[in-house]
């Protein structure tokens, strides 16, 4: 069965420290989502991508995170620099059309900013 | 702006109880709601997705339903077994097709 794949499954870095993330989307899946999950919360969307374009990234707080989806298929998410607040799982989903459709999660990156 | 609240925060109950959790959003213009779970450190999986039109859904020993107008779901587990100690997600999409989620039910099921 076809599946979200993540890379790394866990990073701990330190402050001011740059951090990145990667996500391969169910083959064929048009739309890509990046959310983070604080613990003890629900996930919150960062950005969503529609092919290679950005759809919403309205909770992405532009100063310091970074997204990208260059050829429509694989995405990385960029931190730079971190904070403590930064701490949390990052998860990226996808879903095969407009983004109204059932969305399939990957295993998430836990981050642990020192 | 939507919001989506899940009643318990958690939830203890003995091995082979039903149980019901609860789940409410504050803008009934939903397009689908969804139920995933989520096991300690993982990402999340699936469990029912209910359409906007539809009362219920099930598979297996869970059973979701939808109450649009008065801004609820429940997720029925029946038989509950200690394999089933996960976190339970519920979130709504929107008319924009965003997916709102609740803070989640932390359940355990004690053998």
């Amino acid at each position: 069965e076809a599946e979200v794949a993540q890379s790394p499954r866990y990073k701990i870095t330190e402050k001011s420290q740059a951090v990145a993330f990667w996500c391969d989307p169910i083959s064929g899946h048009a739309t890509l989502y990046w959310y983070r999950q604080i613990l003890g919360q629900g996930p919150e969307l960062l950005v969503q991508f529609q092919d290679e374009s950005v759809v919403d990234d309205s909770q992405l707080p532009k100063d310091r995170f970074s997204a990208e989806r260059l050829k429509g298929v694989d995405s990385t998410l960029k931190i730079q620099p971190a904070e403590l607040g930064d701490s949390a799982m990052y998860l990226c989903a996808s879903s095969p059309g407009q983004g109204k459709e059932t969305q399939y999660f990957g295993p998430g990156t836990r981050l642990l900013v020192l | 702006k939507q919001e989506v609240t899940q009643i318990p925060a958690a939830l203890s109950v003995p091995e082979g109880e039903n149980l019901v959790l609860n789940c409410s959003f504050t803008d009934s213009a939903i397009y689908n709601l969804q139920w995933f779970r989520q096991d300690p450190g993982k990402g999340l999986t699936s469990l029912l997705l209910i359409q906007s039109s539809q009362r219920e859904q099930t598979s297996g020993r869970l059973n979701a339903s939808l109450d649009k107008s008065s801004g609820r779901s429940t997720l029925y587990i029946a038989a509950s077994q200690p394999g089933d100690s996960a976190t339970y997600l519920c979130a709504v999409y929107n008319q924009g097709g965003k997916l709102i989620f609740g803070q989640g039910t932390e359940l355990s099921v004690k053998p």
